[in-house]
């Protein structure tokens, strides 16, 4: 089953804000990664986290791995409308399998 | 290639007939990754590959649902006798040893 928990599930929000998006679990991860997903499409992968506390840019995208091993978060600065779609946490479980669990997701939507 | 590439894109079958699916991993990607997503988002892992080996099907129903992986050859998923509750989007990744995955876009199998 699930061992992710997501939110917000969904968010509107103006062009030109920030925003911000979590995942937590019971359990301790190895890896975080944050992913997005549009329309008919498979998830991109936007920032990779490989250790507890590690703070990562890409861009207007900002994800850090949380000291506890068992959360993570994402922001995405001064939103565009292109910044729309479905935003997936997922990582790599401490127990070694090479599988990602994933999160629920969180459905973004840009008001221009 | 450079990119993950899913074949057919759309699948349909009547509910009992066989469903066949194809991915190309990213050249020189030796792990290759079967996901199914189904309402509501969620990601179920399915099985995974190194090479042309299982490596993990904990995921994989028993019955019904098969993978191969065969040298110089795109891996396949299967699903015999397919039921109403196997309509879902079909993703592939591959990746190297535990480094992100990367996903193809996907095949919608709908079963009527």
């Amino acid at each position: 089953g699930q061992q992710l928990n997501q939110s917000p599930q969904s968010m509107f929000i103006q062009e030109g804000e920030d925003v911000s998006m979590n995942c937590t679990s019971s359990s301790i991860f190895n890896t975080w990664l944050w992913y997005k997903q549009d329309p008919g499409e498979g998830p991109v992968l936007l920032i990779a986290l490989y250790k507890a506390g590690e703070l990562t840019s890409n861009g207007r995208l900002t994800a850090q791995f949380g000291i506890t091993r068992k959360d993570s978060f994402l922001n995405i600065s001064a939103s565009i409308p292109s910044d729309v779609g479905i935003y997936f946490c997922a990582g790599h479980l401490q127990t070694g399998a090479n599988n990602l669990f994933f999160g629920t997701g969180t459905r973004l939507t840009v008001i221009p | 290639g450079e990119e993950v590439a899913q074949t057919p894109k759309h699948l349909v079958r009547g509910e009992g007939q066989k469903a066949k699916l194809y991915c190309a991993p990213i050249k020189g990607h030796s792990y290759v990754f079967w996901y199914q997503q189904v309402l509501k988002n969620e990601f179920k892992f399915l099985i995974s590959f190194q090479n042309e080996n299982v490596f993990d099907e904990t995921g994989m129903p028993k019955e019904r649902f098969s993978a191969k992986c065969l040298p110089n050859s795109p891996c396949s998923l299967e699903i015999q006798a397919t039921k109403l509750e196997d309509s879902a989007v079909y993703f592939c990744a591959s990746s190297q040893s535990y480094q992100p995955q990367h996903f193809g876009d996907g095949t919608r199998l709908s079963i009527l």
